[in-house]
């Protein structure tokens, strides 16, 4: 049961567009909302976050959109460059359960140059 | 000094092997964790020592065995592995120890078990 869904699986930019990644919730007990990108033979790196009590939170080219009623979230890029192809992760961490984090599947980035 | 340092980068070892990975960090942070990803996958969580105590043990099988000597250091303990324990296995920090905030993650060490 994947409690985080994340779409879409692939996702392939052109330079200077926009990438949109989307993560859907079922669990409301979740608390803090992390995105991670990942490099080929290295380890997640922490984008941006964002709590449930914010809209949206942006980050130099990196922004979170969040809606509480539909239990959605988004990471957008802005400017997409090729330094941005990358395995994007988003996550939800439960308020309780030893505050777990549950991951999505994650978004493979290609951005064309 | 924002890294956490994860070595071997790249282990091989037998079934009836015993090896350990270790992992480092001096950002002060107080809660470090063992993660295991698979190709293409998201990490999942096997360990996580709070102040230098395992706090979360993720039902992982007695083959891994994790320590944490200091504040600083963490080591997996490998013995008697299958082939399926085969995968890239992350270390991270964070500075809160109420969990799986800003995680810091060290690049890994990619694992194969003959």
């Amino acid at each position: 049961q994947q409690q985080v869904k994340q779409s879409p699986q692939s996702l392939i930019v052109q330079k200077g567009g926009i990438s949109i990644i989307n993560c859907a919730y079922e669990n409301t007990a979740f608390d803090y909302f992390p995105w991670y990108q990942q490099f080929p033979g290295k380890g997640p790196a922490l984008l941006i976050a964002i709590r449930p009590d914010v809209s949206e939170k942006k980050e130099g080219r990196f922004t979170i959109s969040f809606n509480k009623s539909a239990k959605q979230f988004s990471l957008h890029i802005m400017d997409s460059q090729p330094g941005d192809s990358a395995t994007y992760f988003c996550a939800a961490r439960h308020a309780g359960n030893n505050r777990k984090l549950i991951w999505g599947l994650g978004t493979s980035l290609a951005v064309n140059p | 000094d924002t890294e956490v340092t994860q070595t071997p980068k790249h282990l091989v070892m037998g079934m009836t092997n015993k090896k350990s990975l270790k992992c480092e960090q001096h950002m002060g942070h107080r809660a470090m964790y063992w993660y295991k990803q698979k190709a293409k996958k998201p990490p999942e969580l096997m360990f996580v020592y709070s102040y230098e105590k395992l706090s979360i043990n993720e039902s992982v099988p007695s083959r891994f065995s994790p320590e944490c000597p200091n504040s600083s250091l963490l080591n997996l303990h490998l013995h008697a592995l299958q082939p399926e324990d085969s995968a890239l296995y992350l270390c991270a920090s964070s500075q809160k120890t109420g969990y799986h905030e800003k995680l810091f993650f060290g690049s890994g060490t990619q694992l194969s078990v003959l």
